[in-house]
C-alpha cells in the first residue's frame, strides 16, 4: 500500500505561534493528487486544499500556506499566527484518479490560548 | 459546491439489532461512493468503494456480509450494519465523486457516529 505518514501525533502551540504540520507520502503513479483537510471535534471533515502532482508551486491563503516538494515526496502545511480556533486533527491525505483517498493517520494540534 | 449529506447524524443501538446510514448527493449525481470508518483517535479507513448500479468492493478484513452497502441510484448509497455489536462503534462518513467531474474531486458527508450498546 502506498502510505501516508503524519509523524507528528500530537502538536501543542500557544497562540500566535507558526506552526507546521508535516506530510510525507508514497506512490509509484505519475499523476496523483495531495489533500489536506481538517476535522474539528464535530467530526466533519474541512478541505482545505487540494493538490495536482504536476503543480509544485506553493501556495497561501490567509494564514495557511502549503510547501509542495516532490523530490522529498512531502506536502507540509504551515499556519502563521495560529489561533484557539484552529484547534483541531489535520488530516494529509493522497488520491489517484477516481480511487478513494488514502489518509494519514492525522495530527492533532492544540493551540493554547 | 457539491453537497453530500448522510443520515442519521448519530445512532444508538443494541447488540444484534441493525443499523441503516444513508449517504445522499444533494446536487450532482454520484456515479461512485466510498465509505470509511474511523474509530476514536485514529484514522479514516477505507471500507467499501460502490459505483452506481454495481455491487460493492469491500476493502480487505470487511465483512461483505455484516456491511450491506447499496448504490441503486446516483443520488443514494445505504449502508447497513447488520447484527451490530459493540465494536462497530465508530465514525463512519461517505464520499461521492462523479464521473463528470474532470478534476475527480471527492465530496465527503458530515459523519454518522455509531454507538452499539
Amino acid at each position: 500500500a502506498q502510505k501516508v505518514t503524519q509523524a507528528q501525533t500530537e502538536i501543542s502551540v500557544v497562540e500566535k505561534e507558526d506552526v507546521t504540520l508535516d506530510c510525507v507520502y508514497e506512490t509509484r503513479d505519475t499523476t496523483y493528487y495531495l489533500f489536506w483537510y481538517k476535522q474539528p471535534p464535530s467530526g466533519e471533515l474541512v478541505f482545505l486544499i487540494r493538490r495536482n502532482s504536476f503543480d509544485e508551486q506553493n501556495e497561501i491563503s490567509g494564514r495557511y500556506s502549503w510547501n509542495f516538494q516532490k523530490s522529498t515526496s512531502s506536502f507540509n502545511f504551515t499556519i502563521t499566527a495560529s489561533q484557539v480556533v484552529d484547534s483541531a486533527v489535520y488530516f494529509c491525505a493522497r488520491g489517484t484518479g477516481r480511487r478513494a483517498l488514502t489518509f494519514g493517520s492525522g495530527t492533532r494540534l492544540q493551540v493554547q490560548p | 459546491g457539491a453537497v453530500v449529506s448522510q443520515h442519521p447524524s448519530w445512532v444508538i443501538c443494541k447488540s444484534g439489532t441493525s443499523v441503516k446510514i444513508e449517504c445522499r448527493s444533494l446536487d450532482f449525481q454520484a456515479t461512485t461512493m466510498f465509505w470509511y470508518r474511523q474509530f476514536p483517535k485514529q484514522s479514516l479507513m477505507l471500507m467499501a468503494t460502490s459505483n452506481e448500479g454495481s455491487k460493492a468492493t469491500y476493502e480487505q478484513g470487511v465483512e461483505k456480509d455484516k456491511f450491506l452497502i447499496n448504490h441503486a441510484s446516483l443520488t443514494l448509497s445505504t449502508l447497513t450494519v447488520t447484527s451490530a455489536h459493540p465494536e462497530d462503534s465508530s465514525f463512519y462518513i461517505c464520499s461521492a465523486s462523479t464521473s463528470s467531474n474532470p478534476n475527480n474531486e471527492q465530496f465527503f458527508g458530515p459523519g454518522t457516529r455509531l454507538t452499539v450498546l
